[in-house]
């Protein structure tokens, strides 16, 4: 059974748009919810986390929205950038003791 | 960030085989790493959890025997594919959890076994 499912595979945005990913989890004892970004031939790096403690978390043009009730996540990339043009991944630990991570999606910036 | 460093980051190989990946924590120390894999497109299949001092936990379907893991220190696991088969050509990357919680990740090693 897939812990994280992530939506959309794929998104194309115009530059200064809005990107937003979605991110739905099936075990409430999750206590930690990563993102992350991947370029192409790179290992993944830790974009923004929120706890569940928490509705939202905002880090420059990033921002986390949580929903515990829905069991949902969400990234919200603003002013969109080409250089954000790569692929995106939720996650969701508990105790940090292991991360499932979503399937991803591939953004794609037009200038 | 803390910096998680892996190597090699490319390896070509013949088959039969073994190739050893290094994954070492720079700035931090890590009593547990992850070892993934990932395929083209596709998301981190998780191989195993590496303990510092204890033997690693595999993930179902994973050969330990095929995909060895050693946690050496606070700071050094290796993954060692022994006799190395041409779909065992793929993208492992490493990762190191500190003491807060953040998982890093390493810049991952392409292993292609001809």
């Amino acid at each position: 059974q897939q812990q994280v499912k992530q939506s959309p595979q794929s998104l194309i945005v115009q530059k200064g748009g809005i990107s937003i990913i979605n991110c739905a989890y099936e075990n409430t004892a999750f206590d930690y919810f990563p993102w992350y970004q991947q370029f192409p031939g790179k290992g993944p790096a830790l974009l923004i986390a929120i706890r569940p403690d928490v509705s939202e978390k905002k880090e420059g043009r990033f921002t986390i929205s949580f929903n515990k009730s829905a069991k949902q996540f969400s990234l919200h990339i603003m002013d969109s950038q080409p250089g954000d043009s790569a692929t995106y991944f939720c996650a969701a630990s508990k105790n940090f003791n292991k991360f499932y991570f979503g399937s991803g999606t591939k953004l794609n910036v037009k200038p | 960030g803390a910096v998680v460093s892996q190597h090699p980051s490319r390896v070509i190989c013949k088959s039969g085989t073994s190739v050893k990946i290094e994954c070492r924590s720079l700035d931090f120390q890590a009593t547990t790493m992850f070892w993934y894999r990932q395929f083209p497109k596709q998301s981190l299949m998780l191989m195993a959890t590496s303990n510092e001092g204890s033997k690693a936990t595999y993930e179902q379907g994973v050969e330990k025997d095929k995909f060895l893991i050693n946690h050496a220190s606070l700071t050094l696991s290796t993954l060692t594919v022994t006799s190395a088969h041409p779909e065992d050509s793929s993208f492992y990357i490493c990762s190191a959890c500190r003491d807060t919680g953040e998982l890093f990740f390493g810049e991952g090693s392409r292993l292609t076994v001809l």
